[in-house]
């Protein structure tokens, strides 16, 4: 069974420039979840979807953050404009359905690194 | 709010040690624990886990007991090996929100 699958896995841009990070669940998982891990810290949820529609974007910061799953399949995480402090991993999750919270299967992230 | 505590790293062992990783939680209600593991270049993967009080989690040698009355899901493992060096967090699931500790880095020397 494949597993999550993200990309890029590193990106590398200035403050102020925009970036998108893809992401696409195992097949069949209904729920997709979006988590940023800032270096020493645990993951932190962003976002989370069941099928196209969101569920949690409580501490998605809007005006500068955005995600979609439009098909209700995959996903895209977009920032713009990036600030110093999104430089972290951002890390996409899937699971069967929002029943199974906390049983979650993780892609391997993509690393942000904003100069 | 919910919140996750663990024991801050690195924890440094020699192969065949015994491991304790200290967990502790706040939350409202009753709910589920985990122990997520992530070894160096792979992603997040779900080590064990335990839905209800007294109730212990084993996977790989590894065991948590769920205790309310210390609101603790301590990590044990009773021979470490190489293979164990990994980051481990603890987390805990209300069922609406996955809410994880800052994880703690475990090193195993041979």
């Amino acid at each position: 069974e494949a597993g999550v699958a993200q990309s890029p896995r590193y990106k590398i841009i200035e403050k102020r420039q925009s970036v998108a990070f893809w992401c696409n669940p195992i097949s069949g998982h209904a729920t997709l979840y979006w988590y940023q891990q800032i270096l020493g810290q645990g993951p932190k949820l962003l976002i989370q979807f069941q099928n196209n529609g969101v569920v949690d974007d409580s501490q998605l910061p809007k005006d500068r953050f955005s995600a979609e799953r439009l098909k209700g399949v995959d996903s895209t995480l977009k920032i713009q404009p990036a600030k110093l402090e999104d430089s972290a991993v951002y890390l996409c999750a899937s699971s069967l359905n929002s029943k199974n919270t906390g049983e979650l299967f993780f892609g391997e992230g993509s690393r942000l690194t904003v100069l | 709010g919910n919140s996750v505590t663990q024991m801050e790293g690195p924890v440094t062992l020699s192969e065949e040690a015994f491991l304790t990783i200290n967990c502790t939680y706040t939350a409202t209600g009753y709910p589920s624990l985990f122990w997520y593991v992530q070894y160096p270049g792979e992603g997040l993967q779900l080590l064990l886990k335990a839905t209800k009080a007294d109730d212990k989690g084993s996977n790989k040698g590894f065991e948590a007991t769920y205790r309310k009355e210390t609101t603790s899901f301590h990590l044990e493992k009773g021979s470490v090996q190489v293979s164990d060096s990994a980051v481990y967090f603890c987390a805990l699931s209300d069922r609406s929100t996955l809410t994880f500790g800052k994880g703690t880095m475990l090193l195993v020397s041979p």
